[in-house]
């Protein structure tokens, strides 16, 4: 079956630390892979998209993510996290009929707080 | 900039009522998503629509249903509310080989 499997649903970082946050996935197709990210209240705004091409994307934010293949893998990192960063987020697959009905399959979400 | 707009950012609905919630984007899309937002539960699909007057069943469609009479109006249609329909609606729109962009959502209580 499809999934999408964040396995942290709560993280806390400190300001100016590092992040990564995880997304696992199972597709029987070469997945279209999305990071979005939800402020409170708010819609989700995209961070960033793989389709093809070099596995390190990088999006907005100064964040990036790195598609791996062999562990179905697309895990987000960040350098330095600032205090605005907190929000919740959440990893998204979608198939090679991404272009003929664009379906996503969204993993639970992890929410990050960020201590000052 | 890729405008969705979800008519209402809060409502507040009574068990049995028939509840319309709209979505309007403004970049000639043509597939238009609804989701639910539940806690631990991400967003899971209810309807979309590839084209006026096309729908196809998500994930989740049942106690929805859909109208897709306009490009770019999409609505979500509660036949009669439940308590179990309260919950955070997201309504979504994309173009062709393009990830979706999202509106504010409509957080919808039923008592």
């Amino acid at each position: 079956a499809q999934s999408v499997t964040q396995p942290d649903i709560h993280i806390t970082v400190s300001e100016g630390a590092s992040l990564e946050l995880r997304c696992n996935y199972s597709y029987g197709a070469t997945p279209y892979l999305f990071w979005y990210v939800q402020s409170p209240g708010q819609g989700l705004q995209l961070l960033l998209k793989y389709f093809s091409g070099d596995t390190l994307v990088q999006g907005i934010k100064g964040f990036e993510a790195e598609f791996k293949r062999s562990q179905s893998s697309f895990n987000l990192r960040k350098p330095s996290v600032h205090w605005s960063d907190a929000a919740e987020y959440f990893c998204a697959v979608g198939g090679l009929r991404y272009n003929q009905g664009g379906k996503l399959i969204f993993g639970q979400g992890t929410e990050l707080s960020v201590k000052p | 900039d890729v405008k969705v707009t979800q008519s209402s950012r809060y409502l507040v609905k009574r068990t049995g009522e028939k509840v319309f919630l709209e979505c309007v984007q403004d970049m000639d899309h043509e597939n238009m998503f609804w989701y639910r937002q539940d806690p631990g539960l991400g967003l899971r699909l209810i309807y979309f629509s590839y084209d006026v007057k096309m729908k196809e069943k998500g994930d989740i469609p049942e106690g929805y249903s859909v109208s897709r009479e306009k490009k770019e109006r999409f609505s979500l249609i509660l036949e009669s509310a439940s308590t179990n329909q309260t919950s955070m609606y997201l309504c979504a729109s994309l173009d062709s080989n393009q990830p979706q962009h999202f509106g504010d959502g409509t957080r919808l209580s039923i008592l």
